[in-house]
């Protein structure tokens, strides 16, 4: 089952302009990621915000958490058509650590 | 320094059939987790291999099984394949002391697997 769900599904936006990307889940978390998948191959991790944290950065993204709504933002500002992606927001549900659970995705289209 | 590298990339098989995918972890890494992922879906995991045991296992049948090599090197199994179980089939890695807190994993680039 997902855990997350991203929203929206899809995205498409400018060369220059700012994209935001929403996740909601269900159980309480120790952490929650999100990661990129280009072209349906490989998944890679952009950034980890952990649940005592409400904000974090890490060069153009730009990440919120809050728990008491169980919702996380991705923002990515000043987007090139190499951002251009799938982005998908994975949280280890508590008492299963060892695993990820993911939501189902944003497709995040960047025109050049 | 290698990332984690899956084979083959690309697999097609008929139902009914059984198949083996390979997965080398990041150096330095010794945990590897499987995880399924069906077109449009996110990931699924599947399992999760530490000192060659499943360590955990999520929502799949066992159809599906895995091993792990001293190497830390792991392999999917799919036995008596169905038509949905074609998807992208990803391999993970971490190390042993991220694991447990649900820490970033690595990523293979996926073995695409079809099934007629």
């Amino acid at each position: 089952s997902q855990q997350g769900e991203e929203d929206p599904q899809a995205l498409s936006i400018q060369e220059g302009e700012n994209a935001t990307m929403n996740c909601s889940y269900k159980t309480s978390i120790n952490n929650l990621q999100w990661y990129r998948q280009n072209s349906g191959r490989g998944l890679v991790h952009l950034i980890l915000i952990r649940s005592n944290e409400r904000e974090k950065h890490s060069g153009r993204l730009r990440v919120t958490l809050d728990t008491s709504k169980k919702s996380s933002s991705l923002l990515i500002t000043a987007s090139r058509a190499a951002d251009t992606a799938s982005y998908f927001c994975a949280t280890p549900p508590t008492g299963s650590a060892r695993q990820l659970t993911f939501g189902s995705g944003t497709q995040l289209t960047v025109l050049p | 320094d290698a990332g984690v590298t899956q084979s083959p990339t690309h697999l097609i098989k008929t139902r009914g059939q059984q198949v083996t995918l390979r997965c080398s972890p990041k150096s330095g890494h010794d945990t590897v987790s499987w995880y399924q992922q069906a077109l449009g879906q996110g990931p699924q995991f599947i399992f999760q291999y530490y000192e060659e045991e499943e360590r955990q296992r999520g929502n799949f049948p066992d159809r599906f099984s895995g091993h792990q090599f001293p190497n830390y090197s792991s392999e999917l199994n799919v036995n008596a394949l169905l038509l949905g179980d074609s998807a992208l089939y990803l391999c993970a890695s971490s190390s042993t002391g991220t694991s447990s807190l649900g820490e970033k994993l690595f990523f293979g680039s996926g073995t695409q697997l079809s099934v007629l």
